[in-house]
């Protein structure tokens, strides 16, 4: 699986679009880019992925670079409820496992 | 819709002792995850079970195993605990099994402390 990195943290104002970028240079065709959170004390939870071309949900959007090296994550409406730690994780179908490493620390603040 | 639960919610044990922690898959999904996640890190991946059968495992030695039940429901067993082991648990379930890019929905956890 390609490996991620991303920037251990990140500050963002309440009401402003967050915008949380992932990098994967090793990507390959067959790959996902998936994208959880992870809020204190609770289980990750799953917010959106891609392959190719921009997905959007009620929760955030994905755009992913033509090239597919890198990614970005953006809440277009930053609520301190968004305060987490947020995964971006490359996947291949047939390995069953989702690869987190140390993610982006988002802080939302007033 | 009732989402993934895990008991127990915390759990304390002594180095050497066995240990098994129980998940619950939401409901509809036939495939359960189980991850370790230590302090200030990323969960890591300890295994798969899908229709019953171990579907794919982490780097975790042979002490960890698993059991997946009929209903989907699935157990994760840790013997001669070590004090490495304490940890968040997490269990994820999804449809589909191996091979699919199903999402995964995560439980709350349980927090084993090993002393």
């Amino acid at each position: 699986d390609a490996k991620t990195t991303q920037p251990p943290s990140m500050d963002c104002a309440e009401g402003r679009a967050a915008n949380l970028p992932c990098n994967h240079s090793t990507i390959s065709g067959n790959e996902y880019v998936y994208w959880y959170r992870q809020i204190h004390s609770q289980g990750p939870q799953y917010i959106i992925h891609g392959l190719k071309n921009n997905e959007t949900n009620e929760m955030a959007s994905l755009i992913i670079t033509e090239d597919r090296k890198s990614s970005t994550l953006i809440l277009p409406h930053a609520t301190l409820r968004d305060t987490a730690v947020y995964y971006c994780i490359v996947r291949v179908a047939v390995i069953n496992d989702m690869r987190f490493g140390a993610g982006t620390r988002l802080t939302v603040k007033p | 819709e009732t989402g993934v639960t895990q008991s127990p919610t915390h759990l304390i044990k002594t180095r050497g002792q066995q240990v098994t922690l129980r998940c619950s898959s939401q409901s509809g999904h036939n495939t359960v995850s189980w991850y370790q996640q230590a302090l200030g890190q990323g969960p890591q991946f300890i295994f798969q079970y899908y229709r019953e059968e171990e579907n794919g495992r982490g780097n975790f030695p042979p002490r960890f195993s698993g059991l997946q039940f009929p209903n989907y429901s699935s157990e994760l067993n840790v013997n001669a605990l070590e004090l490495d082991d304490s940890a968040l648990y997490l269990c994820a379930s999804s449809s589909g099994g191996g091979g699919s890019y199903y999402e995964q929905y995560f439980g709350p956890g349980t927090r084993l402390t090993v002393t």
